[in-house]
């Protein structure tokens, strides 16, 4: 069964630095997106991505979050200065194409801001 | 997308049947009802989705009644690896829209 891949597992950084997610979607899937859980806390939506702009976004995707699919194959988030708060499970999802279509969701990134 | 409650937790043995069960008053005409579950560190999957009456696949069958203001997430014969979050999402279009996660239900199952 195809799945979405997520790299790396899990990403360790200084606060200030910048790191980017990757994600491979579904490989005939057209909607993609972004959530993050902080520990014990609720799945939370951060941005979608369709037709090579972002859809939607929350009110925590600010100028610190970019969202790129470079090659028509990987679907990357950066977090440009990361902050402590920013320490979270991010996971990325895609899906086939709208209606009552579901969303597939990859594994997983730890990150860890220090 | 409606809000949406259900019990913060449940508890169960190995071999059970567990129901789930999700009130959602202000529902939509056009609103699917969907359930995804979620082991720890993982991330959620799509476990079912209804929009009136009963709904079976191969892990679970959802019901809902004729007011569509409530459904039951129905597990039969749950086993140690059925221990999750299952959260109740309700809203149109639910697939190509933001998922609105709300905190779950968290079941436990024992041997």
């Amino acid at each position: 069964e195809p799945e979405v891949t997520q790299t790396p597992s899990h990403q360790v950084t200084q606060m200030g630095q910048e790191v980017i997610l990757r994600c491979v979607p579904i490989s005939n899937h057209l909607y993609f997106y972004w959530y993050r859980q902080i520990l014990g806390q609720k799945v939370e939506f951060l941005v979608s991505f369709y037709n090579n702009e972002i859809s939607e976004k929350s009110e925590i995707f600010d100028d610190q979050f970019s969202v790129e699919r470079p090659d028509g194959s990987n679907f990357t988030l950066k977090i440009r200065s990361t902050k402590l708060e920013d320490s979270a499970m991010y996971f990325c999802a895609s899906m086939w194409t709208k209606g009552t279509d579901t969303q597939y969701f990859g594994p997983g990134t730890r990150l860890t801001v220090l | 997308l409606a809000k949406t409650t259900q019990p913060i937790s449940m508890d169960s043995y190995e071999g059970q049947e567990v129901n789930i069960t999700c009130s959602h008053n202000n529902i939509a005409t056009n609103d699917y009802i969907t359930w995804y579950q979620q082991f720890p560190s993982q991330g959620p999957r799509f476990i079912i989705q209804g929009y009136k009456t009963k709904v079976t696949n191969e892990v679970a069958s959802l019901f809902i009644p004729a007011d569509r203001k409530s459904s039951t997430l129905s597990l039969p014969r749950v086993s140690l690896s059925d221990t999750a979050v299952y959260y109740c999402l309700v809203g149109m279009d639910t697939g190509r829209r933001a998922l609105t996660f709300g905190s779950g239900t968290r079941l436990q199952v024992q041997p």
